[in-house]
């Protein structure tokens, strides 16, 4: 078991530019997540989905802010056109989805905007 | 809403030395509570969990017990190790599902 996969690892941009971070969660996961942490904020969660569908994007900071998943195995993370305020470390996490089930996350995207 | 409180850090303890991180929650109905480790450049992953009131969860050495009369599930070990050095947090799943809402995280460091 891989475990969930991000992309890249770490990620330094200037302002303006558009980034795109990608999440592989664990095969046979059918719910998906994306959190953004900061010293400031601490850990937030940005959007949920469930059997690829959005279900709760409440979290997303601004319309720069979209995430997608095409299918079960891939979802992307999009930010355009990224600010300063952006630089954080990027989560993906999967779970089985259901009451209680335990997350799974990945090691994170660096991300840095100049 | 839900929420998840936990004592700010960071905690500095010797090696050996008692453990002890405060979390505190509010929830409709009964939550799920749990507590994630993270260890440096790494993602969080699940420490321990307790379904339902006075579940005591454990694992490498931690507990906490579900104590729904205080709305608490606060995080013990007895001995610290060095490696124990992390940031810990604190979380509930409530009655919308497998969402989780996080406490703010407190960073243990175990010198030596």
């Amino acid at each position: 078991d891989a475990g969930v996969i991000q992309s890249p690892r770490h990620e330094v941009t200037e302002m303006g530019q558009e980034v795109t971070l990608r999440c592989k969660p664990i095969s046979g996961h059918n719910s998906l997540f994306w959190y953004r942490q900061t010293m400031m904020r601490g850990l937030e969660l940005l959007i949920y989905f469930n059997n690829n569908v959005p279900i709760d994007d409440s979290g997303m900071p601004e319309d720069r802010f979209s995430a997608k998943m095409p299918n079960a195995s891939f979802s992307t993370l999009k930010i355009q056109p990224s600010e300063p305020r952006d630089s954080a470390v990027y989560f993906c996490a999967s779970s089985l989805g259901g009451y209680g089930e335990k997350l799974f996350f990945g090691s994170g995207t660096q991300l840095s905007v100049l | 809403g839900d929420s998840v409180t936990q004592m700010e850090g960071p905690v500095t303890l010797s090696e050996e030395a008692f453990l002890t991180i405060n979390c505190t929650y509010t929830a409709t109905g009964y939550p799920s509570l749990f507590w994630y480790v993270q260890y440096p450049g790494e993602g969080l992953q699940l420490l321990l969990k307790a379904t339902k009131a006075d579940d005591k969860g454990s694992n490498k050495g931690f507990e906490a017990t579900y104590r729904k009369e205080t709305t608490s599930f606060h995080l013990e070990k007895g001995s610290v190790q060095v490696s124990d050095s992390a940031v810990y947090f604190c979380a509930l799943s409530g009655d919308a599902g497998n969402m989780l809402t996080f406490g703010g995280g407190t960073r243990l460091m175990v010198k030596p």
